[in-house]
């Protein structure tokens, strides 16, 4: 098993939608959540972080952290042609060398 | 110019061949990294690297090695390629003095086909 789980989708949704992301994950030491976007050809790059349980806001953005279930979510409302991309969670322990990331999930929005 | 840089952007070769990736950053951060990213499996890590002096396994280094040359490069080799080495490859830096999470800036990328 996976120490972190995300589903690859594809996953297509109209202009406007409202988009959920999830990851699960196995190791209850995590402390750190991210989520990455990545354009085709390009490297990912860092959207949202989150500290430990909770939910953070930032535009249309917002992610959450559930520790207890062990999933986060990424949500992003009105969605936009510009959003599609592979969204990659990615997580870390306290005073952890590496990140684990997700599979990745592919995303289109059609205008 | 891009933080981090990355040469070739694609490659095509056979098997058996000597290929070397090169990375090269100047975001003076100390951290570097080297991933491979196939469909369906995500970013794995090869090999890392906290300081010139300082080289690391990561969960997928079979079949590849590395050289830190200087705090700026990092170079990935594939000392014999094979097919199964068909994938895109990422550079990617980090700064531990610039936040816990350890936030990546990645390089953008290079296409590796083995034929």
């Amino acid at each position: 098993q996976k120490e972190v789980e995300q589903d690859p989708g594809p996953l297509s949704v109209p202009e406007g939608a409202i988009v959920s992301l999830n990851c699960t994950y196995s190791n209850s030491a995590f402390q750190y959540f991210m989520w990455y976007r990545q354009y085709s050809r390009k490297g990912p790059e860092l959207l949202m972080y989150t500290y430990s349980s909770g939910n953070k806001e930032d535009g249309r953005f917002t992610a959450q952290v559930d520790k207890s279930s062990k999933y986060i979510s990424l949500f992003i409302r009105d969605s936009q042609p510009s959003d599609s991309a592979t969204y990659l969670c990615a997580m870390s322990a306290q005073g952890a060398q590496k990140l684990v990331f997700g599979q990745g999930t592919r995303l289109t929005i059609n205008p | 110019d891009a933080d981090v840089t990355q040469t070739p952007r694609n490659r095509i070769t056979k098997t058996g061949k000597r290929i070397m990736l090169e990375c090269s950053q100047t975001k003076g951060h100390d951290r570097m990294y080297w991933y491979r990213q196939d469909p369906g499996l995500g970013l794995r890590l090869i090999y890392y690297s906290f300081d010139v002096k300082d080289i690391n396994k990561g969960e997928i280094s079979d079949g590849y090695s590395v050289s830190r040359q200087a705090q700026a490069k990092f170079s990935l080799s594939l000392e014999s390629a094979i097919p199964n080495q068909t994938a895109l490859y990422f550079c990617a830096t980090s700064d531990p003095t610039g936040g816990a999470y350890n936030e990546q800036f990645f390089g953008p990328g290079t296409r590796l086909t083995v034929l």
